[in-house]
């Protein structure tokens, strides 16, 4: 069964430090996003793309977050400079989309640690 | 508007016993309403989705009730096992967008 995977499983970083976090969405299918969980708490969404480009983005995604795909196959988040709070768990997550069905399936996360 | 309200926080329920776990929303333009199953250290896995045609869906021991007119939805865990035991995620969207979760629930399902 196809999944969604993402690379690394673990990143730790020191505040300030550009960090890029890696996905392979499921290769049919056409919208992307990316979400983040705070240690406890509930799942945040972050941003869509579809058509290699953004369709949504939340206030937490502000200018130091950015998306991109860079081939056929890969997602990825940039967080440029990154801060003590954007420690959380990131997922990745992708839909068929329209007429495939909405479903978004997840994939297993990065944990981001920022010291 | 764009919130979903979750309870409770935290289930224990004996084996075999149903588990039940509630939401509510207010954005009467979402009509997509999955459920998460999610284990420590894991991403959110889907269980089951209902779309605000129905009322009702069953997919195994798992089936999810909504009222549409009360705009509440609901996860039902038939014979619960101790293998359910995880957090559960109700959400919501419009098609194609964003998922807006709950806060999520924490099942215990004591042998």
């Amino acid at each position: 069964e196809p999944e969604v995977t993402q690379t690394p499983s673990h990143q730790v970083t020191q505040m300030g430090q550009e960090v890029i976090l890696r996905c392979v969405p499921i290769s049919n299918h056409l919208y992307f996003y990316w979400y983040r969980q705070i240690l406890g708490q509930k799942v945040e969404f972050l941003v869509s793309f579809y058509n290699n480009e953004i369709s949504e983005k939340s206030e937490i995604f502000d200018d130091q977050f950015s998306v991109e795909r860079p081939d056929g196959s890969n997602f990825t988040l940039k967080i440029r400079s990154t801060k003590l709070e954007d420690s959380a768990m990131y997922f990745c997550a992708s839909s068929k989309g329209l007429a495939g069905g909405y479903e978004q399936y997840f994939g297993p996360g990065t944990r981001l640690t920022v010291t | 508007q764009q919130q979903v309200k979750q309870s409770p926080q935290s289930l224990i329920v004996q084996k075999g016993g149903i588990s039940i776990i509630n939401c509510a929303y207010e954005n009467t333009a979402f009509d997509y309403f999955p459920w998460y199953q999610q284990f420590p250290g894991k991403g959110p896995a889907l269980l089951i989705a209902i779309r605000p045609d129905v009322s009702e869906k069953k997919e195994g021991r798992f089936t999810i009730s909504f009222n549409k007119s009360a705009k509440q939805f609901s996860l039902h865990i038939m014979d619960s096992q101790p293998g359910d035991s995880a957090t559960y995620f109700c959400a919501a969207s419009i098609p194609g967008g964003k998922l807006i979760f709950g806060q999520g629930t924490e099942l215990s399902v004591k042998p």
